[in-house]
């Protein structure tokens, strides 16, 4: 079964700091794709940032970078000079499903973030 | 740009009722998928949707169905609701459903089932 698992549940930090959230995955394919999405208290899903699993160098967005290590299945999001709008629940999903001719993403529990003054 | 829209916003149904959500997608995309979020959960996908013909199916039973039309627009709808519906249902749309096509999301319809 293809799993995604994030083991903090709840994380905290305070504003300029830097925060790094984690998520481990679980699959038996080579092609697939991992990303992080925020939802703030106003519900909507944002992604933040995309990996593909073929590439070596770890992707980057602003202040958003994410450490890939593809042999151990982990896949974590660093968050640098945390602002107070970063204050969300944090989701790591797993897409899949190409070969069914169809892609699906499998989400985490989520870590929720606050971010302090 | 338009994003993703979602209708409505909020519902609030009984026990046994029928339910019927909305979802726009961001224009030029012709993927639909669905997914439901159970409060304090990760979304669960439901299905995906490309050229109108469904294309994925998670592991939902079968009061719930789902179709998309030749706007591309789509309905989610549930039948004989049961309190273990009551969750945000998220639509995210995407370019197509390959491995390339990144989902992005609406704002989400909240189910209550009372």
């Amino acid at each position: 079964a293809q799993t995604v698992t994030q083991s903090q549940p709840e994380m905290s930090v305070q504003e300029a700091e830097t925060v790094t959230l984690s998520c481990t995955y679980d699959t038996s394919e080579n092609n697939y794709y991992l990303f992080w999405y925020k939802q703030p208290p106003s519900r909507q899903m944002i992604l933040v940032i995309r990996q593909e699993a073929y590439k070596q160098q770890n992707a980057t967005e602003n202040r958003f970078s994410v450490n890939f290590q593809k042999a151990a299945k982990s896949f974590s999001l660093k968050i640098s000079d945390s602002q107070l709008g970063d204050t969300a629940m944090y989701f790591c999903a797993f897409m899949t499903g190409f070969s069914g001719g169809y892609n699906k993403l499998i989400f985490g529990a989520g870590t929720r973030l606050a971010v302090h003054p | 740009d338009a994003g993703v829209t979602q209708s409505p916003t909020h519902l609030i149904k009984t026990r046994g009722q029928q339910v019927t959500l909305r979802c726009s997608p961001i224009s030029g995309h012709k993927s639909v998928s669905w997914y439901q979020q159970v409060l304090g959960q990760g979304p669960q996908f439901i299905f995906q949707y490309y050229e109108k013909e469904e294309r994925g199916r998670g592991n939902f039973p079968d009061r719930f169905s789902a179709r998309q039309f030749p706007n591309y627009s789509s309905e989610l709808n549930v039948n004989a609701l049961l309190l273990g519906d009551s969750a945000l249902y998220l639509c995210a749309s995407s370019l197509g459903s390959g491995s390339t096509d990144t989902q992005y999301f609406g704002p989400g319809t909240r189910l209550t089932v009372l």
